[in-house]
Order: C-alpha cells, then sequence, then structure tokens
C-alpha cells in the first residue's frame, strides 16, 4: 500500500520567516495531496491541496509543490504568524481508492 | 449544518469493558472513515466506509468492529478494551461536490486502564 513519510517532525521558526515541510510517497498512482492543519486541541482542517496534473498551487501565505518524477510534494508557509504554530500532515490519495494516507506529522512552533 | 459530530468527547475505561464511539454527519457524504491518533503516528485509518451498507479495513484494524448505520451514522465498536487502545479517535467523512476532501469531527479521547 502507499507509504508517505513527513520532515521534519518539528521545526521552529522566527515570526515572518518562511517555513518548508516536504513529504515523499510510494506509490506512482497517488493523483491527491492534501495538506492538513491540526491546532492544538483541535481536529484536523484542509488548509490546500494539490492534483497530480498540477506542479503547484498557492493560496495567499501558503502554497504547496508536487514533483511526481521524484514523488515528493511541500508545503511553503511564507511570512509566518504565530497562529500558524500547530500540527501539519500531508496525505496522499491513491487513484481510485477512497482512503488517505497520512504523514507522521510536523509541529511546528513559531518564535514571536 | 453541524458537520460531523462525535460522542463521547471523552471516556474513561477498564480494560476488558466494551464501548461504542458514535459519529454522524449531515453533510450527504457517502463516504465515511475512523482514525485513531497517537503521539508522532499520525492518523492511521482503522475502518472506512465508501457507501452506506459497505465497510473496509484500514491500516489498524484489529480489535475494532464498525457498523455503517445509515448514511449519515458510523459507528466503532472497542468489544474487549485494551490499554493499547488510548488514544484519540477522530471520525470524518467525505463526499459530494469537494468529492476527496475530508472533514473531521472534534475527536474523542479514550482511556483505557
Amino acid at each position: 500500500g502507499e507509504n508517505v513519510e513527513q520532515h521534519p517532525s518539528t521545526l521552529s521558526v522566527q515570526e515572518g520567516d518562511s517555513a518548508v515541510i516536504k513529504c515523499t510517497y510510494s506509490d506512482s498512482a497517488s493523483n491527491y495531496f492534501p495538506w492538513y492543519k491540526q491546532e492544538l486541541g483541535k481536529r484536523p482542517q484542509l488548509i490546500i491541496d494539490i492534483r497530480s496534473n498540477v506542479g503547484e498551487k498557492k493560496d495567499q501565505r501558503i502554497a504547496v509543490t508536487l514533483n511526481k518524477t521524484a514523488k515528493h510534494f511541500s508545503l511553503h508557509i511564507t511570512e509566518t504568524q504565530p497562529e500558524d504554530s500547530a500540527v501539519y500532515f500531508c496525505a496522499a490519495r491513491v487513484g481510485g481508492n477512497e482512503k488517505l494516507t497520512f504523514g507522521t506529522g510536523t509541529r511546528l512552533t513559531i518564535i514571536p | 449544518n453541524a458537520g460531523v459530530t462525535q460522542t463521547p468527547k471523552f471516556q474513561v475505561l477498564k480494560t476488558g469493558q466494551s464501548m461504542t464511539l458514535q459519529c454522524a454527519q449531515d453533510m450527504n457524504h457517502n463516504s465515511m472513515y475512523w482514525y485513531r491518533q497517537d503521539p508522532g503516528m499520525g492518523l492511521r485509518l482503522i475502518y472506512y466506509s465508501a457507501s452506506e451498507g459497505t465497510t473496509d479495513k484500514g491500516e489498524v484494524p484489529n480489535g475494532y468492529n464498525v457498523s455503517r448505520l445509515n448514511k449519515r451514522e458510523f459507528s466503532l465498536r472497542l468489544e474487549s478494551a485494551a490499554p493499547s487502545q488510548t488514544s484519540v479517535y477522530f471520525c470524518a467523512s467525505s463526499g459530494g461536490t469537494r468529492l476527496w476532501i475530508q472533514y473531521f469531527g472534534a475527536g474523542t479521547r479514550l482511556s483505557v486502564l
């Protein structure tokens, strides 16, 4: 089955700097890659997603890039703010399958 | 429109006790999922249901059973709870026009002593 690896497990950045979280996947048939944000004690919520026919997608301060050849995708957060502190999960969906396989998460801390 | 609702929010069980976690969604979604979340392990799929009347095993199904009662409800049952089942459990659903996006409930924090 699909395997998703996520790095780093923890990340601290100065407020205003950029943060990058990287994920790799194993199944070349994966075609959908969402990112979820989970604040402390809350439920995971989708923040951005990308499909395999697109190389990059942006939404204000966040962007996701996809390299299908290398089978990796990354989350980029620019101009980080204290409210960006959370755990971020990447995931992958194999085409024709209902399931998402999640990475193990990255705890992002923004230092004021 | 409440989205995905889980009950209870918290539960403490003794080893060997049984319980059912309830999940309901009001978004008319076809697919529903149960995950467990443990520190450093991410979200691991226990069972899912692609449509009413069907259920399939996920990554960690042992010790659990599920019932897709109708399109709205998907329950998770622990027949004989073990300390290894101490975790936070999330229900999710997906479907409709934004087919692949999963919407999560608020979670159930379960402790098995």
